[in-house]
C-alpha cells in the first residue's frame, strides 16, 4: 500500500525566508509524485511531479522539490516567501502503472509573516 | 476554458435526502475520480472510474454510488444523506501523471 506523511499541518516563515514543506512517502513499487497547492474555496492545482525523471524537480511560481530515494522524501522548497504562497499544500503519492490514483497527505497550511 | 466543471457548488440537504452531484471534463481523458475533503484529513477517494464503463471503490464509498455515463461524465450520488457527509466533495480527471481538479461541491447535511 501507498502513503504519504506530511510533517507539521501548519507552517509559518516571514516573507521572504525559506519554505520547507516536508514530505516521506511509503510505496512497495518506484513511485510517482506531486505537490498541489489549494487556495482558500478553490480546487487543488499541481505545483509540480515527479515521474521518474530528474530527482529535482522545478514547478511552478518558483517552487522545487527533490526526489530521494534513500530518505523516502520529497519536501518542497522555495528559497523566497511570498504572501501570494499563502495556502494549504498537499503532497502526493501514486503508482507507476495504468491505475493511476493518488493518494493525498493530509496537507500542510503555509503561514507567511510580513 | 478546458477544464473540470462540478454542479452545484454548494447544496444543504436534509437527512434522508438524497441528491447527485455532477462532474464534466473536456479534455478527454480516460480516468475520473471522487473526492471528498475535510479539515485534517486531506483528500480521501470515494470512487474512481479508469475508463467509460468502468468504476472502482476507493478508501470510503459506503454511502455513495456512481455512474460513469460517458467519457466526459462521472456524477455522485447520495442516496440517503447523512451529517457525516458533509464535506467538500471535488471531481478530477487524469490523463495520465496527475490530475485536473474541478472547484468542488460544498455539501451540508442538516
Amino acid at each position: 500500500a501507498q502513503s504519504v506523511t506530511q510533517l507539521g499541518s501548519h507552517v509559518s516563515v516571514s516573507e521572504g525566508a525559506l519554505v520547507l514543506l516536508r514530505c516521506n512517502y511509503s510505496s512497495s513499487v518506484p513511485p510517482y509524485l506531486f505537490w498541489y497547492v489549494q487556495y482558500p474555496n478553490q480546487g487543488l492545482q499541481l505545483l509540480l511531479k515527479y515521474t521518474s525523471a530528474a530527482t529535482l524537480v522545478k514547478g511552478i511560481n518558483g517552487f522545487e522539490a527533490e526526489f530521494k530515494k534513500s530518505e523516502t522524501s520529497f519536501h518542497l522548497t522555495k528559497p523566497s516567501a511570498h504572501m501570494s504562497d499563502a495556502a494549504e499544500y498537499f503532497c502526493a503519492v501514486s503508482r507507476m502503472n495504468r491505475d493511476d490514483k493518488i493518494i493525498f497527505g493530509k496537507g500542510t497550511r503555509l503561514h507567511i509573516l510580513p | 476554458n478546458a477544464g473540470v466543471t462540478q454542479t452545484p457548488k454548494f447544496q444543504v440537504l436534509k437527512t434522508g435526502q438524497s441528491m447527485t452531484l455532477q462532474c464534466a471534463q473536456d479534455m478527454n481523458h480516460n480516468s475520473m475520480y471522487w473526492y471528498r475533503q475535510d479539515p485534517g484529513m486531506g483528500l480521501r477517494l470515494i470512487y474512481y472510474s479508469a475508463s467509460e464503463g468502468t468504476t472502482d471503490k476507493g478508501e470510503v464509498p459506503n454511502g455513495y454510488n456512481v455512474s460513469r455515463l460517458n467519457k466526459r461524465e462521472f456524477s455522485l450520488r447520495l442516496e440517503s444523506a447523512a451529517p457525516s457527509q458533509t464535506s467538500v466533495y471535488f471531481c478530477a480527471s487524469s490523463p495520465q501523471y496527475g490530475y485536473t481538479f474541478g472547484s468542488g461541491t460544498r455539501l451540508t447535511v442538516v
